[in-house]
């Protein structure tokens, strides 16, 4: 069955470093997620794409954020310079124009930031 | 605005019994989905089970049901004959035409052997 991969699964990162995650969606999918869960919270929304832009985006995701479809298979999240308050499980999340509502979503990137 | 609301942070149940686990939410919107997610210690998110809310008709996956009582903006998951592999934290959700998921806070399900 298809699923959505991640990597790295952890990162550690000093503050005020750069850090990339990298997503791999469902191959025929189009739409795409980031999501992320600090520790013990619930999961919040970032941003959505769809057709090589950004959809939709919450108030969280700021300019430190960005995202991009580099090539035909991945979707990345940028942190231009990372904050301790970025620590958090970040959740890549993709789904189909059939079911556009139903996301289905990566196995997480443990981000932590000293 | 929307809101998800999971108002039992713990649940417990022995093994082979029946447990729900409660969800009440809040739209303006007419068109929505609601979504169980399954969150084990692995923590990645994991989709139970999904409900139109233009649908009348529970639905159900093999163990999993909901009971969707729509004028009561309620959505409790059902899980018969718990297993040890359902021990997890439960997510309630629910999207809208934005498209972007509204989460609870979670329900921790520990099962009892």
């Amino acid at each position: 069955e298809p699923e959505v991969t991640q990597t790295p699964s952890h990162q550690v990162t000093q503050m005020g470093q750069e850090v990339i995650l990298r997503c791999v969606p469902i191959s025929n999918h189009l739409y795409f997620y980031w999501y992320r869960q600090i520790l013990g919270q619930k999961v919040e929304f970032l941003v959505s794409f769809y057709n090589n832009e950004i959809s939709e985006k919450s108030e969280i995701f700021d300019d430190q954020f960005s995202v991009e479809r580099p090539d035909g298979s991945n979707f990345t999240l940028k942190i231009r310079s990372t904050k301790l308050e970025d620590s958090a499980m970040y959740f890549c999340a993709s789904s189909d124009s059939l079911e556009q509502e139903t996301q289905y979503f990566g196995p997480g990137t443990r981000l932590l930031v000293l | 605005a929307q809101t998800v609301t999971q108002s039992q942070p713990e649940m417990s149940v022995q093994e082979a019994e029946t447990v729900t686990l409660s969800c009440t939410y809040d739209t303006s919107e007419s068109d929505y989905y609601l979504f169980w997610y399954k969150q084990p210690p692995s923590r990645q998110m994991i989709l139970v089970i999904r409900q139109e809310a233009y649908k009348q008709q529970n639905a159900t996956e093999n163990r999993f049901s909901v009971n969707f009582q729509k004028a009561a903006k309620s959505f409790s998951l059902k899980i018969s004959d718990s297993q040890l592999g359902d021990a997890a934290m439960y997510f309630c959700a629910l999207i809208t035409g934005a498209n972007n998921l509204f989460f609870g806070t979670g329900t921790r399900l520990t099962v009892i052997p």
